[in-house]
C-alpha cells in the first residue's frame, strides 16, 4: 500500500515561513491535498490539487509537488496557524483504490 | 451552509456492533460521494470507507474490510456505517466527510465526529 511520510514536528517563529513536507513514491504524479486540524476541531482543507486554495483560505498557504516530495508552505506564520497538518492522496494504483493520509505534522509557533 | 452531523457513537463491548449515522444538509447530497474517516485518541487521520453518489462504488480500508459496511439513503440525505465485530483498536472519533473528485478524492467538508469507545 502507498505510504506518505511527514515529519512529526516543525517549529517556526512568528512572521517566518514554515515548510511541511510529505514524502511518497513518485508523489509528483498524484494530486496532494492538505488539511489543518486544531485541537478539538475537525480537519479543514487548506490546499487541494497540490497548490489550489479553497475559498476563505489565506494566500499565505501554498503548496507544491514534484518528484517524491510535496510541500505545504505557510508564509508569514501567525500564532493561529499552530495546528496539526495532514497530507492526503487518492491511491488508484492498487487493485483496491483508497484514500491515504500522512501521519501528520505538528506545527509549533515559537 | 453545508452541515454534517454524526450520531450513534458510544461505549460498546468488544465483539459487539454499532451503527453510525451522518445527517447531511446544505448541499445536493446525491451529487457527491461520502466517506468516513476516523481518528484514534492522540493519533492521526485514518480513512475508513467511501461510497459513490449512487452506492455503485464502495471501498474500505483493509483494517475494517469484512467487518464494516457503508451505506447511504439519498432520500433521507443520510450516510451510515454499520460496524460489526468491534475491536479495541476501532476506538476513535469517527468523522463523516463530503468528497470532491478531480484527479482524486479530497474532503471539503467534515462533521464534528462521533466517538466510539470499544472496551469491556
Amino acid at each position: 500500500s502507498y505510504v506518505l511520510t511527514q515529519p512529526p514536528s516543525v517549529s517556526v517563529a512568528p512572521g517566518q515561513t514554515a515548510r511541511i513536507t510529505c514524502g511518497g513514491n513518485n508523489i509528483g504524479s498524484k494530486s496532494v491535498h492538505w488539511y489543518q486540524q486544531k485541537p478539538g476541531q475537525a480537519p479543514v482543507l487548506v490546499v487541494y490539487d497540490d497548490s489550489d486554495r479553497p475559498s476563505g483560505i489565506p494566500e499565505r498557504f501554498s503548496g507544491s509537488n514534484s518528484g517524491n516530495t510535496a510541500t505545504l508552505t505557510i508564509s508569514r506564520v501567525e500564532a493561529g496557524d499552530e495546528a496539526d497538518y495532514y497530507c492526503q492522496v487518492w491511491d488508484s494504483s492498487s487493485d483496491h483504490p483508497n484514500v491515504v493520509f500522512g501521519g501528520g505534522t505538528k506545527l509549533t509557533v515559537l | 451552509e453545508v452541515q454534517l452531523v454524526e450520531s450513534g457513537g458510544g461505549l460498546v463491548q468488544p465483539g459487539r456492533s454499532l451503527r453510525l449515522s451522518c445527517a447531511a444538509s446544505g448541499f445536493t447530497f446525491d451529487d457527491y460521494a461520502m466517506h468516513w474517516v476516523r481518528q484514534a485518541p492522540g493519533k492521526g487521520l485514518e480513512w475508513v470507507s467511501g461510497i459513490s453518489w449512487n452506492s455503485g462504488s464502495i471501498g474500505y480500508a483493509d483494517s475494517v474490510k469484512g467487518r464494516f459496511t457503508i451505506s447511504r439513503d439519498n432520500a433521507k440525505n443520510s450516510l451510515y456505517l454499520q460496524m460489526n465485530s468491534l475491536r479495541a483498536e476501532d476506538t476513535a472519533l469517527y468523522y463523516c466527510a463530503k468528497a470532491e473528485f478531480s484527479s482524486g478524492f479530497r474532503f471539503d467538508y467534515w462533521g464534528q465526529g462521533t466517538l466510539v469507545t470499544v472496551s469491556s
